[in-house]
């Protein structure tokens, strides 16, 4: 199974700051990635696929970049609504894996 | 707009089968491109994929899971099913419904149903 390691685990930023979370594969995995958005309490949300194509409705601060086995997702000028912990997924072949998660947190 | 919402017993023994539901209104499972699947959280946990169906019974499922677990689509009341044999405390999760684009990613979320496992 393909493995994705994302990091940092928790990150303290304030609102404006501009944002960038890591994930790395296992193996080559070409540029299927997704990511999530999770509130406490609350389902994922669907941000970005295919590692940097937006969902309809995400705001363009959100943004995916990468290929192969290292992506990142950036958050251009973080809001107080991004407080939330992000996720990342892999889709290549059968199997789906996702990130242990990173925590975005107030500074 | 579609709605995904899981149901299902919020407590079970030990050894025994977790079985939970996800009703899927405005729109028909048995829509093209789309996969209907199951993911789980345990309490401070990530996510993780259990297994997912298209409307015509194929299935592919995590491997980690895949001897104790049977995710199946009823096209009449337009529902899929999560069935888990066999649970341990580690089976204790918040478990999600999902839509899954063309089997890919998970682009629709049901709200979750915690389901814990204890005597």
């Amino acid at each position: 199974d393909v493995q994705m390691t994302q990091s940092p685990s928790t990150l303290a930023a304030s609102v404006g700051d501009r944002v960038t979370i890591t994930c790395r594969a296992s193996e080559n995995i070409n540029s299927w990635v997704a990511w999530y958005q999770q509130k406490p309490g609350k389902a994922p949300k669907l941000l970005l696929h295919q590692a940097s194509r937006l969902e309809s409705g995400v705001p363009s601060r959100f943004s995916g970049s990468g290929s192969g086995t290292e992506f990142t997702l950036t958050i251009s000028s973080l809001q107080p609504e991004d407080f939330a912990t992000y996720s990342c997924q892999q889709y290549h072949g059968a199997s789906r894996t996702f990130g242990q998660g990173t925590k975005v947190e107030i500074k | 707009q579609l709605h995904l919402q899981e149901s299902g017993p919020g407590l079970v023994k030990p050894s025994e089968t977790l079985s939970l539901t996800c009703n899927v209104s405005g729109g028909s499972i048995t829509a093209s491109s789309f996969f209907w699947g199951w993911v789980r959280q345990a309490p401070g946990k990530g996510l993780e994929w259990i297994g997912s169906v298209y409307h015509s019974g194929r299935t592919n499922y995590n491997p980690s899971l895949q001897s104790r677990v049977t995710v199946s689509a009823d096209t009449s009341h337009n529902q899929f099913s999560l069935s888990l044999r066999s649970v341990t405390a580690a089976d204790t999760a918040v478990y999600y419904c999902t839509r899954v684009f063309s089997g890919y990613y998970f682009d629709l979320w049901g709200p979750g149903s915690m389901v814990t496992v204890s005597a």
